[in-house]
């Protein structure tokens, strides 16, 4: 069946520092590839998306990239700061409305 | 604008009970989908309903069903509980097919 495989499973980073977490994909159909962030006790909440048709799209100190060739993307943080500390889920959706999500990568950015 | 709310909130049951956690959604949303999430397991995708009048099972369905009352609400049910099924449960809502999901706040549930 459908499988998103996400990696690291935690990440400490220095603030200042980048943040890069990696997702694979196994089901040729998916077309959209959001991520999402999760504080401690909260629901996750989206942070940025991408579609098969693109390659790579920036919002500030966030960042995804797409392969669809290798089925593969991922999430890249800038100037990490303390607030970015969380767990991220990356996920893969179709047009048939199904959306797996990818086992999640608790973030710590240490001052 | 509520968003997406679920009932209850907490709750405990018995091995062998059975309970029906409740969703709504007020955005006209068309797709609704159950997780549940469990320590480093992410959320799995128990059933979804893409549109009104439709249901599909996702990656863990075995225990569960589904209902989906009208566009506004998509219930899950627990038929037997059993504690392997302890986890904290979330229902979402999406406008069409690949734009954002919205979450409610989660349902903790404990099964003794």
């Amino acid at each position: 069946g459908e499988n998103v495989e996400q990696h690291p499973s935690t990440l400490s980073v220095q603030e200042g520092d980048s943040a890069v977490i990696k997702c694979t994909y196994s089901d040729s159909a998916s077309n959209y590839f959001p991520w999402y962030k999760q504080e401690l006790g909260k629901r996750p909440q989206l942070i940025i998306d991408i579609r098969s048709n693109v390659g790579e799209k920036k919002d500030q100190r966030i960042a995804v990239t797409l392969n669809k060739t290798a089925k593969h993307f991922s999430l890249h943080i800038t100037e990490t700061q303390p607030e970015d500390s969380a767990v991220y889920f990356c996920a893969a959706g179709d047009q048939g409305g199904k959306l797996i999500f990818g086992q999640g990568t608790e973030l710590s950015v240490k001052p | 604008n509520a968003g997406v709310t679920q009932t209850p909130k907490f709750q405990v049951l018995k091995t062998g009970q059975s309970m029906t956690l409740q969703c709504a959604q007020d955005m006209n949303h068309n797709s609704m989908y159950w997780y549940r999430q469990d320590p480093g397991m992410g959320l799995r995708l128990i059933y979804y309903s893409a549109s009104e009048g439709t249901t599909d099972k996702g990656e863990v369905p075995n225990g569960y069903n589904v209902s989906r009352l009208n566009k506004r609400e998509f219930s899950l049910r627990l038929e037997s509980a059993a504690p392997s099924q302890t986890s904290v449960y979330f229902c979402a809502s999406i406008p069409q097919g690949d734009t954002e999901a919205f979450f409610g706040q989660g349902t903790r549930l404990t099964v003794v």
